[in-house]
């Protein structure tokens, strides 16, 4: 069964320094998303991909984030500056035509 | 009010009972309802999806969705140790580039 798969599975890096993860969506979806999971809170909404550029995006996913499809499989998150705050699970997830999404297992940013 | 709530438990029931999961939301907007279930430090796996009101059975699982209430529920029949996780309702209001808004998530221990 086609599944959403994410690298590294954990990240340990500096405050200040620049992190990029990894997602490979499902293979025939055409909707992406970037969720992230604080410890201990609810999954929040980051940002939504659709053909090539930003749908939607959250009040987190300020000018320090950014998505990108560099090929037609990868998508990725980078965050330019890292803060502590940024320690969280993050998701990527696909959908086809919009509907139910597909997470993949996530990827643990520490900031120290 | 939150946009979405539930419950966070934990909840813990005997093996073989039937689980009752809640979701409370006050958006009127919302028309598409999931449910997904998260283990320990993994990403959220679907279980069930379904768009505006009425029931929808899968196997042990049941969803119903009251948007005149704004209520949605999950249940679990026949529960195993197996279905011990994090369940957590997500809702969005569009089909598109969808932003989902998730619950809390509700912990569930079953017990053997």
């Amino acid at each position: 069964e086609p599944e959403v798969t994410q690298t590294p599975s954990h990240q340990v890096t500096q405050m200040g320094q620049e992190v990029i993860l990894r997602c490979v969506p499902i293979s025939n979806h055409l909707y992406f998303y970037w969720y992230r999971q604080i410890l201990g809170q609810k999954v929040e909404f980051l940002v939504s991909f659709y053909n090539n550029e930003i749908s939607e995006k959250s009040e987190i996913f300020d000018d320090q984030f950014s998505v990108e499809r560099p090929d037609g499989s990868n998508f990725t998150l980078k965050i330019r500056s890292t803060k502590l705050e940024d320690s969280a699970m993050y998701f990527c997830a696909s959908s086809v035509g919009g509907r139910a999404q597909f997470f993949g297992p996530g990827t643990r940013l520490t900031v120290l | 009010q939150k946009e979405v709530e539930q419950d966070p438990g934990p909840l813990s029931v005997p093996e073989g009972a039937i689980v009752s999961l809640n979701c409370t939301y006050s958006n009127s907007a919302f028309q598409y309802f999931m449910w997904y279930r998260q283990y320990s430090r993994k990403g959220p796996e679907l279980l069930m999806y379904t768009y505006s009101s009425g029931n929808k059975e899968d196997g042990r699982f049941t969803a119903q969705v009251d948007k005149s209430s704004k209520y949605i529920s999950l249940f679990i029949r026949d529960s195993q140790p197996s279905d011990s996780a994090t369940y957590l309702c997500a809702m969005s209001a569009t089909q598109g580039a969808q932003k989902l808004v998730f619950g809390q998530g509700t912990r569930l221990t079953i017990n053997p």
